[in-house]
């Protein structure tokens, strides 16, 4: 079946680092690949989408880009901030017969230091 | 925010009790998706309402039953509760089935002792 893995965290990095976090998917079909951002205490913000190959999906200065050829949309910042630390989701959606839902992977925690 | 509201925030139940949770859906969003989000782990699909009619289902046992009414607002019942229940119940709304946007709201967080 469908499913998605991400680098195991916790992610610990100085404030104005470079960010990456991998995430890659198994899929049949084209699905449209999500990152969403849960802070402490909250549910889930999406963070950014893309609905078909080579697209990127930027927002708040993070970008991804959806790759086939690599079954990959790894999430990108330039330079990162304090409040940026959070927990990242990495998501595909699963048009098969359960109606469209979500595939999520285990999340991966970014501690970003001052 | 998203609009996307659950109640209550949080809940402690006994094990072989019963619970309703409840999600009031973004304005203008006829579908609900219901996820279970345990410590530590990704969201869970659970089930799918679309327009009053359950629409998917993940690996969820019967004892997970859901409703949604003529306001596309929801509720999750959950029967017969067990200590493996214990988990941040999160609700999502979007327009139609394919998911291309779903909003979340803050979750609850049940505690099954």
């Amino acid at each position: 079946g469908n499913s998605v893995t991400q680098m195991e965290g916790p992610v610990t990095l100085s404030e104005e680092a470079f960010l990456t976090i991998n995430c890659t998917y198994t899929a049949t079909g084209y699905p449209s690949l999500f990152w969403y951002v849960q802070y402490p205490g909250e549910g889930l913000q999406l963070l950014l989408k893309a609905t078909k190959a080579d697209d990127k999906g930027s927002n708040k200065g993070f970008e991804a880009t959806y790759r086939k050829e690599t079954t990959s949309f790894h999430l990108e910042k330039g330079s990162v901030q304090v409040s940026d630390s959070a927990v990242y989701f990495c998501a595909l959606s699963d048009r098969g017969n359960q109606g469209g839902k979500l595939i999520f992977g285990q999340g991966t925690e970014l501690s970003v230091k001052p | 925010e998203t609009g996307v509201t659950q109640s209550p925030t949080h809940l402690i139940k006994t094990r072989g009790q019963q619970v309703t949770l409840r999600c009031s859906s973004q304005s203008g969003h006829n579908t609900v998706s219901w996820y279970q989000q345990a410590l530590g782990q990704g969201p869970q699909f659970i089930f799918q309402y679309y327009r009053e009619e359950e629409n998917g289902r993940g690996n969820f046992p019967p004892r997970f039953s859901g409703l949604q009414f003529p306001n596309y607002s929801s509720e999750l019942n959950v029967n017969a509760l067990e200590l493996d229940d214990s988990a941040l119940y999160l609700c999502a709304s979007s327009t139609g089935t394919s998911n291309t946007e779903a909003f979340f709201g803050q979750g609850t967080r049940l505690t099954v002792v």
